[in-house]
C-alpha cells in the first residue's frame, strides 16, 4: 500500500544547530503538507507545497518538494528551544481523499 | 474562538464500556476526519466524513468502531466494547475542502484510557 517515510526518527541538537528531516514518498504525490505536533498539544498546519521542485520559507524554516514529487524536506537554521516538537509530512492518500502522514521525526533542541 | 472542538479532552472508561468522542469541526468547514495516535508514534488515518456522508473510512476496523457527522451537531467516533488497545489520542481535523489537498485544522484531541 501507500506509505509515506520519514527520516530521521529523532534528533538531537544544540540550540544554534540547523535541522533537517526528510520525506518520501511510495507515489507521487499532487501535494505535500507538513504540521508541527509540540509535546502533548495537536498538530498544526505549517505549509503546503503543490509544484515540482518548489521552495518555500518560512522565517528560519524552508520547505522542499523534489523534482519528482515524491520526496520532500524541511530545513530549520539555527534551531531555537521552541522548534522543539515533532514534525509530521503528509500526502494524499490513493483516491485523494485520506491523509497519509509519515511517522514524523521528533526534534530535541538543547539550550 | 472558531477552531476545531473536541470533547472531552479525556475519557476513562472500562474494559467493555463505550467510547464516545465528539468533535465540532471550525465554522464553516464540513469535511471531518479522524485520527488515532499512540504514544511517540504518527498519526494514523481512521476515516474522512462529510455531512451526512462517509467518504472514506478505509482506516477504521471493521468491528466495534463507528463514526457519523449528521446534518446537525458534531461529528461522532464511537467505539463499542472497548480494549486496553484501543487506549490512544483521538484527534479530529476539519478542512474546508474534499479531499487530501486542503489544509487540516486538528482540534485539542480526546486521551482516551482503558483501564
Amino acid at each position: 500500500g501507500q506509505q509515506v517515510m520519514q527520516i530521521p526518527q529523532y534528533q538531537h541538537v544544540q540550540e544554534g544547530e540547523d535541522f533537517t528531516t526528510y520525506c518520501n514518498s511510495s507515489t507521487t504525490l499532487s501535494n505535500i503538507q507538513w504540521y508541527k505536533q509540540r509535546p502533548g498539544g495537536h498538530p498544526v498546519f505549517l505549509i503546503q507545497l503543490v509544484k515540482s521542485g518548489e521552495v518555500k520559507k518560512q522565517k528560519r524554516l524552508t520547505f522542499q518538494f523534489g523534482e519528482a514529487k515524491k520526496n520532500s524536506s524541511l530545513h530549520i537554521t539555527a534551531t531555537q528551544t521552541t522548534d522543539v516538537g515533532t514534525y509530521f509530512c503528509a500526502g494524499p492518500g490513493t483516491g485523494g481523499f485520506k491523509t497519509i502522514f509519515g511517522a514524523g521525526t521528533r526534534l530535541f533542541v538543547k539550550a | 474562538n472558531a477552531g476545531v472542538m473536541q470533547n472531552p479532552r479525556h475519557l476513562v472508561r472500562r474494559r467493555g464500556q463505550e467510547a464516545r468522542l465528539r468533535c465540532s469541526p471550525m465554522k464553516g468547514h464540513s469535511h471531518v476526519y479522524w485520527y488515532r495516535q499512540l504514544p511517540e508514534e504518527g498519526l494514523k488515518f481512521m476515516v474522512y466524513l462529510q455531512k451526512e456522508n462517509i467518504i472514506d473510512e478505509s482506516g477504521m476496523p471493521k468491528e466495534r468502531f463507528s463514526a457519523e457527522f449528521p446534518k446537525e451537531g458534531p461529528s461522532i467516533l464511537r467505539i463499542q466494547q472497548v480494549v486496553r488497545g484501543d487506549s490512544a489520542a483521538y484527534f479530529c481535523a476539519s478542512s474546508g475542502g474534499a479531499g487530501g489537498s486542503y489544509e487540516q485544522y486538528f482540534g485539542p484531541g480526546t486521551r482516551l484510557t482503558v483501564t
